[in-house]
């Protein structure tokens, strides 16, 4: 089983509409999550840490859940330039390196 | 701020020539990171680096792979010698605690 599982997509949505993201998690022990994003041949980046109590980040809305252990990205109001792969990513317990997921690719269509 | 760099951007080799790909971390950052990215594998974790100690290994696909890092402000992977599934992106990533800054990668074409 893979460390970090996400739906590949794609993901075609109009502007302005809001669209959800999730990817599970194998070990339980996982302790710190991130999403990333990653622009068409170019490095991936940090979008935004996943923290137990959910956070939001303007558009950006990222929940964990460690009963199920799944981890949800949300943007609302969804912009021509979000569109781009959105990778989660987890640390997995004990060491200091991430597991990627896959990838979740979005296009927002004008 | 210099972000991580890694040189050169894009390399087109022959079939059994060495390849050496170069990374300089952000300063103060003591983990460094190398990865591999295909569009049938994703992102790939060949290995890591802290403290200029290699880590982790168990990514690096064969013995043709190897990665050094002789001091805190500089890491090569060498791919000797090259075929053509070792065609990818090859990026670099630094950090200091979980979070990884990356380099812009170095594409990589083995003909």
């Amino acid at each position: 089983r893979k460390e970090v599982e996400q739906d590949p997509g794609p993901f075609n949505v109009p502007e302005g509409a809001t669209v959800a993201f999730n990817c599970t998690y194998s070990n339980s022990a996982s302790q710190s999550f991130f999403w990333y994003r990653q622009d068409c041949r170019k490095e991936p980046k940090l979008l935004m840490s996943v923290y137990s109590s959910g956070n939001e980040d303007g558009r950006f809305t990222a929940q964990l859940n460690r009963a199920s252990q799944y981890i949800s990205l949300l943007i609302r109001d969804s912009k021509l330039s979000d569109s781009a792969t959105y990778l989660c990513v987890v640390n997995p317990p004990g060491a200091n390196n991430l597991f990627f997921g896959t990838g979740t690719r979005l296009t927002v269509i004008p | 701020d210099a972000g991580v760099i890694q040189s050169p951007r894009h390399e087109v080799t022959e079939m059994g020539q060495e390849v050496t790909l170069r990374c300089k971390p952000i300063s103060g950052h003591d983990y460094l990171f190398w990865y591999r990215q295909t569009m049938m594998r994703g992102l790939e974790l060949l290995i890591y680096f802290n403290n200029n100690v290699p880590i982790d290994d168990s990514g690096m696909p064969e013995d043709r792979f190897s990665a050094k890092m002789p001091n805190a402000s500089f890491s090569t992977l060498k791919i000797q010698p090259s075929e053509p599934r070792d065609s990818a992106v090859y990026f670099c990533a630094s950090s200091s605690v979980y979070e990884q800054y990356f380099g812009p990668g170095t594409r990589l074409t083995v003909t």
